[in-house]
Order: C-alpha cells, then sequence, then structure tokens
C-alpha cells in the first residue's frame, strides 16, 4: 500500500464545476503539498498546509491531521484548469535538513468547455 | 531572481551508456533535492544533498550517484542504463534551515529515453 493515495486517479468535469481531489496518507508528516503538473513536466507548488485551510483565488486545500487526509477544491473549474494535480507530504524533521517528499500517483484533470 | 535550472531539457540514450544531469538551485536554496516520475506515475524520490555531501537517499540502486558544488549546484549520474531508467527527472531545491512549513521549487525537468 502507498503512503499516499490520491482519488480519483482521473477526473473529467463540465467547465464551471466544482471540483474535489482527495488525499489520503498514512505516514506521520510536517506538511502537505498540493502541486500542479501540466503537460511537459513542470511542477508548480499550489499549497503547503500543516492545518486547516488555505484558499487562493479559486483554489482551496484543506487537511485534518487526525483523520490523515486533504482535499484540494476547485470552484467555477475552467479548461485551463486542465492538468495533473499531486499531493505530496513531507516527513517529520528529525534534525538539520528537509525530510524527502512523498508523493502520490496524481489525479489526472480535463475540463470541457 | 532565476528559479531552479535544469539541463538538458531532454536526453536520449542507449542502454548501457552513462548520463550526467544538472540542477541549479533557486537563489538562496542551499539544498538539492532529486526525483525520478516514471510516466503516469508520481515522482519518487532518489536522493538529497547539502553541504556537498548526500544526506537521504531513496529506494534506488548504486547506479545512480550524485555531487554537489560549492555554489549548490548539483549533478545527478546514472550508469549501465536500463530502459526503466525512461524517465523525467525533476530537481527540487530549498534552503534546510527554513521553516518546515516552507514551501519547495521545482526545476522544469529533464526527460531521459533510454533506447
Amino acid at each position: 500500500k502507498n503512503e499516499v493515495e490520491q482519488s480519483p486517479q482521473n477526473l473529467t468535469a463540465q467547465e464551471g464545476e466544482f471540483i474535489t481531489i482527495n488525499c489520503s496518507y498514512s505516514v506521520g508528516i510536517s506538511a502537505l503539498h498540493w502541486l500542479q503538473q501540466h503537460p511537459g513536466g513542470g511542477i508548480v507548488s499550489l499549497f503547503m498546509l500543516s492545518s486547516g485551510k488555505k484558499k487562493h483565488g479559486r483554489l482551496i486545500a484543506t487537511i485534518n491531521i487526525q483523520e490523515k487526509h486533504s482535499s484540494l477544491h476547485i470552484t467555477a473549474s475552467h479548461p485551463r484548469d486542465s492538468a495533473v494535480y499531486i499531493c505530496a507530504v513531507r516527513g517529520r524533521v528529525r534534525d538539520f535538513g528537509n525530510e524527502k517528499l512523498t508523493f502520490g500517483t496524481g489525479t489526472r484533470l480535463t475540463i470541457i468547455p | 531572481d532565476a528559479g531552479v535550472t535544469q539541463s538538458p531539457t531532454h536526453l536520449i540514450k542507449t542502454r548501457g551508456q552513462q548520463v550526467t544531469l544538472r540542477c541549479s538551485p533557486k537563489s538562496g536554496h542551499d539544498t538539492v533535492s532529486w526525483y525520478q516520475q516514471a510516466l503516469g506515475q508520481g515522482p519518487q524520490f532518489i536522493f538529497q544533498y547539502y553541504e556537498e555531501e548526500e544526506r537521504q537517499r531513496g529506494n534506488f540502486p548504486d547506479r545512480f550517484s550524485g555531487h554537489q558544488f560549492p555554489n549548490y549546484s548539483s549533478e545527478l549520474n546514472v550508469n549501465a542504463l536500463l530502459l526503466g531508467d525512461s524517465a523525467l527527472y525533476l530537481c527540487a531545491s530549498s534552503f534546510r534551515l527554513a521553516p518546515r512549513t516552507d514551501t519547495q521549487y521545482f526545476g522544469p525537468g529533464t526527460r531521459l529515453t533510454v533506447l
């Protein structure tokens, strides 16, 4: 079983729909990242969460530490939101240095005009 | 301020060859992490360098090695290439003494194809 599980793997929706992507993890973490990857490979960090909720434009990310679960929501989805969305967790920091990120396999989102 | 840069963008090699990929971290960052992303998969951690030493390593064979230079840039070397090494190789940089809540910056990746 992967340490980070995402669902769904693929999601196709009509423009304007409300989108939810889920991420569950099984390890102790210090932070959770939501990342966006467009065709061609470049990865952009959307959010870094350690608790609660964050909002940026039409994107909202929440995390429940007790349940080891996070969600990424997109309101009023648009075709330009089409990308792969990846959840990644950072392990607890033991000492100096940044713990590695462990990634989910990603959710491929396609928004149809 | 340049972000994380990687070179080359694309690379084609044949089985058994050796390859070197390069990464320059974002200005002010001293830690470089390398990830391998196979097609349709999430990235997998290869290793992390700071202070010119390998500090953490993922589940990759010794054919994968690296180096960090005094200017914090880094190289990833893969020897005896296998078909299964075909992937997108991503570099990420950070500052090791940054708060654990700090974000991580990724380069555009190098797409390696092994024939």
